[in-house]
């Protein structure tokens, strides 16, 4: 079935280091891909999304590109702040029932 | 400002109690959902409803139930035939067609 896999955190990085946080999907058709950000003790927020084969998401510094030939929408940063410390999720849709299919999350940590 | 309310964001209950949980939306949006949050688990789908007066059950239905009487109102009850109801349950809304689905702060349901 259609799933999305990512890297398991927590992840703990010091300020200003380069962020990478992998995704990988799996799906029968054409998704959209995503990632949501959920800071301590809130909802999630959609941080970037991408909807077709090269796309790049970007915001709030972040960036991800849509990568068909390795399946995968791999999250960056080149300059974390402790700002950016939350859970992140990857997801995909397909756009049957406007279901959205979300990753187990990545705790991500930053030290100052 | 238009946006997704829960309530209450903590929630007690007693063995054998059925509680309900609020979600309120004023973004006219059609699609509504609930999620359930479990540490390391990531999110899980219960309920959708894309319509008024017409819903569909999710992943993990079992011990749950809900009503779609007016748009912009998603009640969930939990049972007390949810045996394990500890989580943290998230409410979201999207505009059929639309793939961004946008989520309120969330709801902690603990058991006394």
């Amino acid at each position: 079935g259609d799933s999305v896999t990512q890297m398991e955190g927590p992840v703990t990085l010091s300020e200003e280091a380069f962020l990478t946080i992998n995704c990988t999907y799996t799906a029968t058709g054409y998704p959209s891909l995503f990632w949501y950000v959920q800071y301590p003790g809130e909802g999630l927020q959609l941080l970037l999304k991408a909807t077709k084969a090269d796309d790049k998401g970007s915001n709030k510094g972040f960036e991800a590109t849509y990568r068909k030939e390795t399946t995968s929408f791999h999250l960056e940063k080149g300059s974390v702040q402790v700002s950016d410390s939350a859970v992140y999720f990857c997801a995909l849709t397909l756009n049957r029932d406007d279901k959205i299919i979300f990753g187990k999350g990545t705790r991500l940590h930053i030290l100052p | 400002d238009g946006g997704i309310t829960q309530s209450p964001k903590y929630l007690f209950r007693k063995e054998g109690q059925n509680v309900t949980l609020s979600c309120e939306q004023n973004l006219n949006h059609d699609a509504m959902y609930w999620y359930r949050q479990d540490p390391g688990q990531g999110l899980r789908l219960i309920y959708y409803s894309q319509i008024v007066n017409d819903f569909q059950k999710g992943d993990i239905a079992e011990g749950y139930s809900v009503s779609r009487e007016k748009k912009e109102s998603f009640p969930l009850t939990v049972t007390s035939a949810q045996k394990n109801p500890t989580a943290f349950y998230l409410c979201a809304s999207t505009q059929r067609g639309s793939e961004t689905q946008y989520f309120g702060p969330g709801t902690r349901l603990l058991v006394l």
